[in-house]
Formats: C-alpha cells, sequence, structure tokens
C-alpha cells in the first residue's frame, strides 16, 4: 500500500502553460519535501513544508501543505522546458525517535517548447 | 557539499545469487536509507538506519538485508535474487538535527540492477 499518492502520474504541456501536481495521504506528517529527479540521477530537494497551511513560493514553483498536514500540492506557472523531470513528494513521520522518510509514486512532467 | 556514493551504476546478477550494494556517505550522518525505485510506484523505502548497528524495516523488507558496521558506510543484501528485484537502487543519507524538518535526503545517483 502507497502511503502518499500523487496525481496525475503523467503530464505532458506546452511551454507557458500552467500545471498544478497533487499529493494525498490519510497519514499527518510532520514535513513534507518536494524533490526533482532527472534521469541518471538521484532526486533534488526543491522545498520543505512544515506547518499546516503554509505555502512556499520557489520563482515559478508555489508549494502548499494542507492545513491538516496530510496532503500537498506543486503549482508551476508559466511552465519551462528546464521544469521537465520526475517531481516526487516526501513525507517524513517520527517514529521511535527517529525519522521516516516516505515518498509519492512520483509525477512525471514533460514541457514541450 | 555532501557526497552519497553508490558503488556501482549498472549491476547485472543472475537468480539466486547474493547480491551485495554498498553505499558510503562522507558527512557524518546517522541516518541512512535504501529505496528502490520503480515506474508507477516513486520511491518505496526498504530499509533505514538511524545509527551504527541499527536497522528499522521500512516498507517492502522482503527479500532484503541490510548492514551499518560503520556510520558512513551502509549496504543492502539481496541473500537470493530474484527477477522481481530488478530495479533502481537509491541510497540517502540525513544529518541528525532538525531532521527532514530542515534537511534534505542527499541521494546517490542509484545502482540499476538486472537479475535474469
Amino acid at each position: 500500500t502507497q502511503l502518499l499518492e500523487q496525481s496525475p502520474q503523467f503530464l505532458s504541456i506546452q511551454e507557458g502553460e500552467n500545471l498544478t501536481v497533487y499529493c494525498n495521504s490519510s497519514s499527518v506528517f510532520s514535513s513534507l519535501q518536494w524533490y526533482r529527479q532527472e534521469p541518471g540521477e538521484g532526486p533534488v530537494l526543491l522545498v520543505t513544508v512544515v506547518t499546516g497551511g503554509e505555502v512556499k513560493k520557489l520563482k515559478r514553483l508555489t508549494f502548499q501543505f494542507g492545513d491538516a498536514r496530510k496532503d500537498s500540492s506543486l503549482h508551476i506557472t508559466a511552465a519551462q522546458p528546464g521544469d521537465t523531470g520526475l517531481y516526487l513528494c516526501a513525507g517524513a513521520l517520527n517514529s521511535g525517535g527517529y525519522q521516516k522518510v516516505t515518498f509519492g509514486t512520483g509525477t512525471k512532467l514533460q514541457v514541450i517548447p | 557539499d555532501v557526497k552519497v556514493t553508490q558503488s556501482s551504476r549498472y549491476l547485472v546478477k543472475r537468480t539466486g545469487e547474493k547480491v551485495f550494494l554498498e553505499c558510503v556517505q562522507d558527512m557524518d550522518h546517522e541516518n541512512m536509507f535504501w529505496y528502490r525505485q520503480d515506474p508507477g510506484l516513486g520511491l518505496r523505502l526498504i530499509y533505514f538506519s538511524y545509527d551504527v548497528k541499527m536497522k528499522e524495516k521500512g516498507d517492502i523488507p522482503e527479500g532484503y538485508s541490510v548492514s551499518r558496521e560503520k556510520k558512513e558506510r551502509f549496504s543492502l543484501i539481496l541473500e537470493s535474487a530474484s527477477t522481481n528485484q530488478t530495479s533502481m537502487y537509491l541510497c540517502a543519507s540525513l544529518g541528525q538535527g532538525n531532521g527532514p524538518n530542515n534537511s534534505p535526503l542527499h541521494f546517490g545517483n542509484g545502482t540499476r540492477l538486472t537479475v535474469t
């Protein structure tokens, strides 16, 4: 059973369009992170959100943590070909004094010039 | 800059072989993780370790074991490789302090394992 579900799984859009990726769970997380992964490399952190309802912006990317800390969204404005990649959300759970980090199913984004 | 190094980029093994995947980090991080990545399933946690000689099962530990004899090294072991273990394996490390609230996981570049 996947703890974190992402939607959509695939997205192919034209340069300049807007898009939103969703990350949903029934679990409450202490924090949630978004990563981007390019072919042949490991995921690289984009942002961490900690507080319920928190919104963070990174240039054209806007990240939101749900009020109940169970879900998150990533919105990209005016997508560019350089945004192409696999986007992964990851939730952190505190368990027995250590951190367990669980990833979502991933959203593969292709931005066509 | 944190560096996480996985010993092999590509590995081809036969069914039934014992396979070792090695991961080394150079930032004195307490926490290390092994994930496997399959299309449509994201990254699934196999095992993690929060200290030397300590290990915890992740979400899909069956068919795997791990070893953390030294802080910088975390090994993933496939006791008897099977074809359904063909996958991309990613190792990651994480410092203590504030944990993932303020720190990223640092990933290696992955090992693509094929079991024939």
